[in-house]
């Protein structure tokens, strides 16, 4: 079963649009981390935020922020006034802590590609 | 401080090659993590390791695939023989996670983009 579902395949917008991007994740622990990452035409995954379980305030950093809200399982990532250096796939996480598994791994989400055009 | 160093950055190699991925995590963390990238199945967990361990290697895709952790410091993924369905970015990546707890944040290497001829 997916355990991180990242519904939009793909997103279009014109530079300077706010972007929405979507993640719902399935876990029965109590403690887990979610994070994002972003993944530029250049290839490399970069690593933007993680959250805590135990930590549901939101977050904002320049122009992006992240809203979380376990009472729907979700963890979704807003960029504001979007620009062209947007443009990447970015991916969702999920790393649980299992009893019978004590080193924890990532389950990764299908990636979003967002496109901004000028 | 040095990232995730990964080598070769391209490799081209003739289907029967062995092709042999490098990966040096950074320094103080314990976990590594081998990934698989292509269009058709997106971001793979090949195997990962902890303390030099392997963990799980239920996502390496057969027995052509082999990966070895001799030190703290240096990692490898092996592939013999190479076939053209291997033909993927490979990424390598590391964290310093605590027993009993979930994976911690994972840096990733610039992967190595393997193509097999």
């Amino acid at each position: 079963a997916q355990k991180v579902t990242q519904a939009q395949t793909e997103i279009s917008v014109v530079e300077k649009e706010d972007v929405t991007l979507d993640c719902v994740y399935e876990t029965r622990d109590t403690t887990y981390y979610l994070f994002w990452y972003k993944q530029p035409p250049s290839g490399e995954l970069v690593f933007l935020i993680r959250r805590n379980s135990f930590d549901e305030q939101n977050e904002i950093s320049g122009r992006y922020s992240w809203n979380f809200q376990k009472s729907t399982s979700s963890f979704n990532f807003t960029i504001t006034a979007s620009q062209v250096v947007d443009s990447a796939v970015y991916f969702c996480a999920l790393s649980e802590r299992k009893a019978t598994d004590s080193w924890g791994k990532f389950q990764f989400g299908a990636g979003t590609q967002v496109v901004v055009t000028p | 401080d040095a990232g995730v160093i990964q080598s070769p950055r391209h490799e081209v190699t003739e289907m029967g090659q062995e092709v042999t991925l490098r990966c040096k995590p950074i320094s103080g963390h314990n976990s590594l993590f081998w990934y698989r990238q292509t269009m058709m199945r997106g971001l793979e967990l090949l195997i990962y390791f902890n303390n030099n361990v392997p963990i799980d290697d239920s996502g390496m895709p057969e027995d052509r695939f082999s990966a070895k952790m001799p030190n703290a410091s240096f990692s490898t993924l092996k592939i013999q023989p190479s076939e053209p369905r291997d033909s993927a970015v490979y990424f390598c990546a590391s964290s310093f996670t605590l027993w009993g707890g979930p994976a911690d944040t994972q840096y990733f290497g610039p992967g190595t983009r393997l193509t097999v001829l």
